[in-house]
């Protein structure tokens, strides 16, 4: 079966500085991994994906994600964060013969000024 | 594209009623999704509607639960003699198809059984 950890429920990181959100999966079948962010109030949205090619993916706002296969992970990085990156974010998974999307349980993320 | 949206965004209800939802995907999405999330949990899958076809169902869903898309267009999703339980958010996605699309989400409905 198909899952997705978080391993901390909290980050908190100083504006201005790096910051990276741990994933790693579990699948028996090659992933399709994402990201997505979630703000007070509002539905999911899109960051970004992996499918395949460069382990490197780069999506929305400046995050960017790598992909690792040898380790199962796909940890969500900025080089810069700001106030404003302060969510909740949710790695996916998705296996290419499912039609289903596996949820991890979200890492809050927390930039102080 | 005005996104996905649901209807209502709150439902309060006592134990035992029944309460329907409705979701309006993205006009040319042809794939549908309804994921039930608690707090501080991720979306838990619920159900998937390729056009009007219910394709698959999670074994989450109990009997009490009931999910159609008759036309390929709207959805609605329904919860019979709610239990104190099935309170969480309710949320809707919809994608163009293909295994790697992305998800659109709408805001989600918050039920709360009393």
């Amino acid at each position: 079966a198909q899952s997705v950890a978080q391993p901390e429920d909290q980050v908190n990181v100083a504006e201005g500085n790096p910051l990276t959100v741990k994933c790693t999966y579990s699948v028996s079948g090659n992933p399709y991994l994402f990201w997505y962010v979630q703000y007070p109030n509002r539905g999911l949205q899109f960051l970004l994906k992996y499918i395949t090619g460069d382990n490197l993916v780069k999506g929305s706002y400046g995050f960017e994600a790598e992909f690792n296969k040898s380790q199962t992970s796909f940890h969500l990085k900025k080089p810069s964060a700001l106030v404003s990156d302060s969510a909740l974010y949710f790695c996916a998974v998705r296996v290419n013969y499912g039609q289903n999307f596996v949820f991890g349980p979200g890492t809050r993320l927390s930039v102080l000024p | 594209d005005t996104g996905v949206s649901q209807d209502p965004r709150h439902k309060i209800t006592k134990r035992g009623q029944n309460v329907t939802f409705r979701c309006d995907p993205i006009s040319e999405h042809n794939r549908l999704y309804w994921y039930r999330q608690t707090l501080g949990q991720g979306p838990e899958f619920l159900t998937y509607f390729q056009n009007e076809a219910q394709l698959e169902k999670s074994r989450l869903l109990s009997d009490r639960f009931s999910a159609e898309r008759p036309k390929g267009s709207f959805s609605t999703l329904e919860i019979q003699r709610t239990e104190q339980g099935d309170s969480a958010m309710y949320l809707c996605a919809s994608s163009a198809g293909g295994n790697n699309e992305k998800l659109f989400f709408g805001s989600g409905t918050q039920l709360s059984v009393l």
